[in-house]
């Protein structure tokens, strides 16, 4: 079965500064991969996604996600953050099954504080 | 409107209540799921619905029902409430086939507290 750790449950940038969010999958096949974004009260929003192809995916609002079948990660990376960007980040790992659905395994959460 | 609409945003409740919590899209979507989310653990499948005939249970069914009344509605139950299923619940839809039947559209997600 797979699964997902994000190492990291809270992480302070300054407003400006870079950011990388670690995430690793376990999975025996090709996965398909996501970063999700939940803001305070809200539901999850699709950041991006990796099916196949170039290993480094562009999502929306400026982020980007390298994927790295060797290290089994799926890093989330923002080069100049944002304050509106402090929110909960989920990654995910989907059997890619689409005959049983996309029973997606999210992990933990990663949540970020950006300070001014 | 959402595309995906739960009901009630807010529930406070008693040990040993009925509770259903209802969900609607208008996405056209075949694929039907919900979710419960506790902090440090992320999301947890609980059901998953691929049309109204098709019901299916997920990592954490216990305690839990489900209805699929058409093909956008699907309403989550729990028959007798206990106080460690408070929690955040997310509804989420998912087109049929595709790479975007990977994709999963969420609602706003309800929040239960069960006393």
């Amino acid at each position: 079965a797979q699964s997902v750790t994000q190492p990291d449950i809270h992480i302070t940038v300054s407003e400006g500064a870079s950011l990388e969010l670690r995430c690793n999958y376990s999975y025996g096949a090709t996965p398909y991969l996501f970063w999700y974004v939940q803001s305070p009260g809200q539901g999850l929003q699709l950041l991006l996604k990796y099916f196949s192809g170039d290993t480094l995916v562009q999502g929306i609002k400026g982020f980007e996600a390298e994927f790295k079948r060797s290290q089994s990660s799926f890093n989330l990376r923002k080069p100049s953050v944002h304050w509106s960007d402090a929110a909960e980040y989920f990654c995910a790992v989907g059997d890619g099954s689409l005959k049983y659905g996309n029973k997606l395994v999210f992990g933990a959460g990663t949540i970020l504080r950006v300070k001014s | 409107d959402a595309d995906v609409t739960q009901t009630p945003r807010n529930r406070i409740t008693k040990t040993g209540k009925r509770i259903m919590l209802e969900c609607s899209q208008t996405k056209g979507h075949d694929r039907m799921y919900w979710y419960r989310q506790d902090p440090g653990l992320g999301l947890r499948l609980i059901y998953y619905s691929f049309d109204v005939k098709d019901i299916n249970k997920g990592e954490i069914s216990d305690g839990y029902s489900v209805s699929r009344q058409a093909q956008a509605k699907f309403s989550l139950s729990l028959e007798s409430a206990i106080p460690n299923q408070t929690a955040l619940y997310f509804c989420a839809t998912s087109p049929p086939r595709g790479s975007g039947a990977n994709v999963l559209t969420f609602g706003a997600g309800s929040r239960l507290t069960v006393l």
